[in-house]
């Protein structure tokens, strides 16, 4: 157990609805990264937060946001969703902003299918 | 851009004999970091080794090591004695740097090894 917490697991739902997906990272881990694992696009990176704020966005679609709470949680928002969006959404932690970790924990993931 | 290179899409090993997962990257950073993950048909993202582009010695865990090559730009993972577990898809990933950015961590990924282990 990485000690990161996602919810739900699996996610079934129909094109151009809106889902929201949650993280919860490891207690005193203050950087949330979320990202997605697709058969043709393989893992990349959506987005990162620290201590709250945006700190860097990678292939984020437009229909995508996310956002962090003072609680450090965080949530990744889908909207308008196509057949294209389903796949494997992780979310990961890390104690700092960046460069200086040596590790960086997975949540469970939250797998979501559009039909 | 910086780019992380897995050319073995499949490996098969015999149980108890030990595997190596080739990695190669390409940055013009002098400080980076590279990442070793384990994929299981689960579908969970398990940490397994870390290397830090300064560090002088090859990083170990258990029965995973790291064949860190700088002057090559290889980060080879090393599984000895394998086990029917070991079986899974692994991941070599780099911490990216972006010029003129905040810090961040975000990694990028390989395509990912399939490691089948035989008994």
């Amino acid at each position: 157990d990485s000690g990161v917490t996602q919810t739900p697991k699996h996610l079934i739902t129909a094109t151009g609805q809106r889902v929201t997906l949650r993280c919860s990272p490891r207690s005193g881990d203050l950087s949330v990264y979320w990202y997605q694992q697709s058969l043709d696009q393989g893992l990349q990176f959506l987005i990162h937060y620290y201590n709250g704020e945006e700190r860097a966005k990678g292939n984020i679609l437009e229909r995508f946001s996310a956002q962090q709470f003072p609680d450090l949680h965080s949530e990744l928002n889908l909207s308008s969703l196509e057949l294209g969006d389903s796949a494997l959404y992780f979310c990961a932690s890390t104690r700092s902003s960046g460069g200086e970790d040596n590790e960086q924990f997975f949540g469970p993931g939250t797998r979501l299918t559009v039909l | 851009a910086q780019k992380i290179t897995q050319t073995q899409p499949g490996m098969f090993v015999q149980e108890k004999e030990a595997v190596t997962l080739d990695c190669t990257y390409d940055t013009s950073d002098q400080s980076y970091g590279l990442f070793w993950y384990k994929q299981p048909s689960s579908g969970e993202m398990i940490f397994l080794i870390y290397q830090g582009s300064y560090d002088e010695q090859n990083a170990t865990e258990g029965r995973y090591s790291l064949n860190f090559q700088k002057a090559r730009k290889s980060a080879n993972l090393v599984i000895s004695a394998s086990q029917l577990g070991d079986s899974a898809m692994y991941f070599c990933a780099m911490r990216e740097r972006e010029l003129g950015s905040s810090n961040t961590g975000k990694l990028i990924f390989g395509q990912g090894t399939t490691l089948q282990v035989k008994p």
